[in-house]
């Protein structure tokens, strides 16, 4: 069975940093491309990053590119979010989910975690 | 940037009958690379359908997509219970570009 759990949300002030994880089961996970997505409380999804099997390729939406950093650990079968310079607007529930294709950086999700909360708030 | 357009908003129907969602683009989906979701309360997005038409793993066939283009639709057949729910169409034809739609509610009447 798949399963991502993600960690490290939490309360933050503008300006400030966070990192998030995600723990990854029940997959080969270094054949597939993984990605953060979050969703702001009653609005639609997001996509926020996106990395690819063997790190070579990354994706950032506009909105985040040049504060958060995406990376990931195949041998801990591990996804990061580093996050800087918060901001109020990106106060979000943020899933960590699954690429569909097999070594492929489709960016459609058939698995996502339950998400963690991150509030940007003085 | 694409932007996806759902219609309508909100949804009121009742059990057994159909249902069709649409989504609309601002410009051409590269390949039909359309997929949409579903996502009841509390709950993480279930992907329904990929590449506009193809039903995801485990989906029952009373769930299916079409279009191309610009204009595509999610249908539902026969509607059950456990289908009333919150609706996304997103693209992924214009990594990393990629976008969702508003979403579509559908509720029981």
């Amino acid at each position: 069975e798949v399963q991502l759990v993600e960690s490290g949300g939490g309360l933050v002030q503008p300006g400030r940093s966070l990192r998030l994880s995600c723990a990854a089961s029940g997959f080969t996970f270094d054949d597939y491309a993984m990605h953060w997505v979050r969703q702001a409380p009653g609005k639609g999804p997001e996509w926020v990053s996106g990395i690819s099997w063997n790190s070579a390729s990354i994706g950032y939406a506009d909105s985040v590119k040049g504060r958060f950093t995406i990376s990931r650990d195949n041998a801990k079968n591990s996804l990061y979010l580093q996050m800087n310079s918060l901001r109020a607007e990106d106060t979000a529930l943020y899933y960590c989910a699954k690429d569909r294709l097999w070594g492929s950086y489709s960016s459609h999700f058939d698995y996502w975690g339950q998400g963690t909360l991150v509030t940007v708030s003085s | 940037e694409i932007v996806l357009t759902q219609s309508p908003g909100t949804l009121s129907l009742s059990p057994g009958e159909g249902a069709t969602l649409s989504c609309r683009a601002s410009q051409s989906v590269s390949s039909n690379y359309l997929a949409w979701y579903q996502q009841t309360p509390g709950q993480a997005p279930r992907l329904l359908i990929y590449g506009a038409s193809s039903r995801a793993s485990g989906i029952p066939d009373r769930f299916s997509g079409s279009g191309s283009g610009t204009d595509f639709t999610l249908t539902i057949s026969r509607l059950e219970p456990e289908d009333f729910a919150v609706y996304y169409c997103q693209q992924y034809g214009s990594s990393p570009r990629i976008t969702f739609g508003q979403g579509t509610r559908l509720e029981i009447k």
